[in-house]
């Protein structure tokens, strides 16, 4: 199975301020055929189901805003929120696709300072 | 809209089975996969498994092998998950979650309370 790890566990940020959420997979996620690496990221509010809000490690999924951006490839990825807004305290999840079990990371929780 | 409509909340007792309904609209039924992902208490999200609606190929979780089902019914764009031999362990709640046979999990069920107590 791939090992997804994410860092930090928590963060901390301002409002307004940068935050940068890390994903570790224990292997490549590069998909030979297209080129692209599989890994989505999801947010999750307390009670709700998880958001996707990016797959295809960098493709935006619609309607999500423009601050939130994926990047990375092979086996290190991240998730940068550019201007932290009250809304986005949440868990954000990083979760491969390449091959079953799909696995997600530990979820990494976002918190305004 | 895509909207996937999961069954209530459950109390079962240990050894027992339980059976998760996933009604989907919005979208062509046969044209994507249902996935089953879990949570447990204050945990994080494990996958238990994938069926196809085009032709019913199912795919599961190994640790889970051998004691979860899932199926559909294409007359009512529902799928059904069935857990059996219930351990408190398996205390979570359960979402059925949409994909396009790529893996990424595009849209989400609200989520079913699975509680296992004797």
């Amino acid at each position: 199975d791939i090992v997804m790890t994410q860092s930090p566990d928590s963060l901390a940020v301002s409002l307004g301020e940068r935050a940068t959420i890390n994903c570790r997979s224990s292997q490549s996620v590069l998909y030979s055929s297209n080129n692209k690496n599989s890994l989505a990221w999801y947010q999750q509010k307390p009670g709700q189901p998880p958001k996707m809000l990016i797959y295809w490690a960098s493709i935006r999924e619609s309607g999500v805003p423009d601050r939130f951006s994926g990047g990375g490839s092979g086996t290190d990825f991240t998730l940068t929120i550019s201007s932290l807004q009250a809304e986005d305290v949440a868990v954000y999840y990083c979760q491969q696709f390449y091959s079953t079990p799909y696995t997600f990371g530990q979820g990494t929780k976002l918190e305004i300072k | 809209q895509v909207q996937l409509v999961q069954s209530g909340a459950e109390v079962k007792k240990p050894g027992a089975s339980v059976k998760v309904s996933c009604k989907t609209s919005g979208y062509t039924f046969t044209s994507y996969g249902i996935n089953w992902v879990r949570q447990a208490p204050g945990q994080g999200l494990e996958w238990m498994g994938w069926i196809s609606a085009y032709n019913g190929n199912t795919n599961y979780a190994q640790k889970l092998q051998g004691r979860v089902t899932v199926t559909i019914d294409t007359s009512t764009s529902t799928a059904y998950m069935e857990l059996r031999s219930l351990r408190s362990d398996d205390t979570a709640v359960y979402y059925c979650a949409r994909d396009d046979s790529s893996g990424y999990f595009d849209f989400w069920g609200q989520g079913t309370r699975v509680t296992v107590s004797s």
